[in-house]
């Protein structure tokens, strides 16, 4: 059964970059995922697709600062230059999967 | 441009009824697999029913048996037939299009309240 581990919170300072993680679990590692964004009190926004080599292909009008990366069954999404604005709940998914989800805080 | 929204949540009794629509723009909802999400109050995004291209329909455990999904290829447009409503159904209900098992294009969602 496929399940997506997110760490529930994350936590960087204005201007800095930050990495947040999602695990595949076992005997799915080649599983492409997409990152959405979710701003407070707005529906999901949807990020980039990120498939198991790393490459990955943004939605509409996200920044470059957004990009994403993989390693085994470890799907990342880095943020760098850290904006108040990205203060937000950040979601794995593939298929009808989601990740816990992981709130950062920008300090 | 590419946009999906959602209408027709409200306030409804234990045991009711409700039926919530998507709009969508931009694309052909029948060509494309679509998927109703809903997310209660304070929890994560949890997947409700898919509705793949041919037809095709699938449900989570948890609303199955209760909620129907459908699609009005003339109207464009997406629907969830929601019945026998329960308080743990309470939540916003966002619409999403998927590619290739990814949800890229959401709704702005709308909120089910079920109370009495």
């Amino acid at each position: 059964q496929l399940v997506l581990t997110q760490s529930p919170s994350a936590s960087a300072s204005l201007g800095a970059s930050v990495k947040l993680t999602c695990t595949l679990s076992s005997g799915h590692s080649s599983y492409a995922i997409a990152w959405h964004q979710q701003q407070p009190e707005k529906g999901p926004r949807y990020l980039m697709k990120l498939n198991s080599d790393g490459s990955h292909s943004k939605g509409d009008g996200i920044p470059d600062r957004f990009s994403g990366s993989s390693s085994g069954a470890e799907r990342y999404l880095t943020i760098s230059s850290l904006q108040s604005e990205d203060e937000a709940d950040y979601y794995c998914q593939t298929g009808q999967v989601f990740g816990g989800g992981t709130k950062l805080t920008v300090l | 441009e590419v946009q999906l929204v959602e209408s027709g949540g409200g306030l409804v009794q234990p045991g009711g009824s409700l039926r919530l629509s998507c709009a969508a723009s931009g694309f052909t909802v029948s060509s494309n697999y679509m998927s109703w999400v809903r997310q209660a109050p304070g929890k994560g995004l949890e997947w409700v029913s898919v509705i793949y291209s041919g037809g095709s329909t699938y449900y989570a455990d948890s609303v199955k048996g209760r909620f129907t999904i459908s699609r009005d290829n003339s109207k464009n447009t997406l629907y969830l037939q929601m019945n026998s409503l329960r308080a743990e159904d309470t939540a916003v209900y966002y619409c999403a299009r998927e590619s290739y098992d990814l949800m890229d294009v959401w709704g702005k969602g709308t909120t089910v309240t079920v109370s009495s």
